[in-house]
């Protein structure tokens, strides 16, 4: 079965600091990865994904990825982050399908980011 | 583009009732949408896969005569959960994904609460 494994519930990082957030995942096949953010009460805004080729992927607001086949990974990135970065971010993976989309999607149980002043 | 509409965004009801909760694409059409369920701190958890014009599938541990759902259009997938229990309680939340290719799109979630 695929699973998703985020160690850092939260982190916290000062505003214009660089952040990584963690992901590993656990997918008997090529997994199709994704990074969604969701501010409070509101539904997910997907921030980039990975299908294939290239490993590092560019997302929006400044993100970017890069999928580690060989540690089974796919941190998120960002150099310089804003306070409007604070939410709560989702990784997750999926059965892809010729479409280049993905079946249902298992997440992980999100890190929520703090940035400080 | 890709907008999914979910309604309504938030519904108190009695222990008892049923509720329906719909999902819409708006601009692209959608052959299948997902149902998930997020409670509160937690994170989401796929509850069914919703194809247009068939059955939905289930996952499981989901009660499929709890949580009725249907897809009768190629924009438009409801979620009814009768006979509604405060367990029932929990933020759900669809998806969509456009005929052929790209990821799925998010709808802005329902919060139920079972009073």
């Amino acid at each position: 079965a695929q699973s998703v494994t985020q160690p850092d519930i939260h982190i916290t990082v000062s505003e214009g600091a660089s952040l990584e957030l963690r992901c590993n995942y656990s997918y008997g096949a090529t997994p199709y990865l994704f990074w969604y953010v969701q501010s409070p009460g509101q539904g997910l805004q997907l921030l980039l994904k990975y299908f294939s080729g290239d490993t590092l992927v560019q997302g929006i607001k400044g993100f970017e990825a890069e999928f580690k086949r060989s540690q089974s990974s796919f941190n998120l990135r960002k150099p310089s982050v804003h306070w409007s970065d604070a939410a709560e971010y989702f990784c997750a993976v999926g059965a892809g399908y010729s479409g280049g989309g993905a079946d249902g999607l298992t997440f992980g149980k999100g890190t929520h980011l703090i940035i400080q002043p | 583009g890709a907008v999914v509409s979910q309604h309504p965004s938030w519904v108190i009801c009695k222990s008892g009732t049923s509720v329906k909760i719909e999902c819409r694409s708006l601009d692209f059409q959608a052959t299948t949408m997902f149902w998930y369920r997020q409670f509160p701190k937690q994170s989401l958890m796929l509850m069914a896969t919703s194809n247009e014009g068939s059955k939905a599938t289930y996952e499981q541990g989901v009660e499929k005569d709890k949580f009725l759902i249907n897809h009768a259009s190629l924009t438009l997938s409801t979620l009814t959960v009768t006979s509604a229990h405060p367990e029932d309680s929990s933020f759900y939340i669809c998806s969509a994904r456009p005929r052929g290719v790209g990821p799925q799109h998010f709808g802005d979630g329902t919060r139920l609460s079972i009073l």
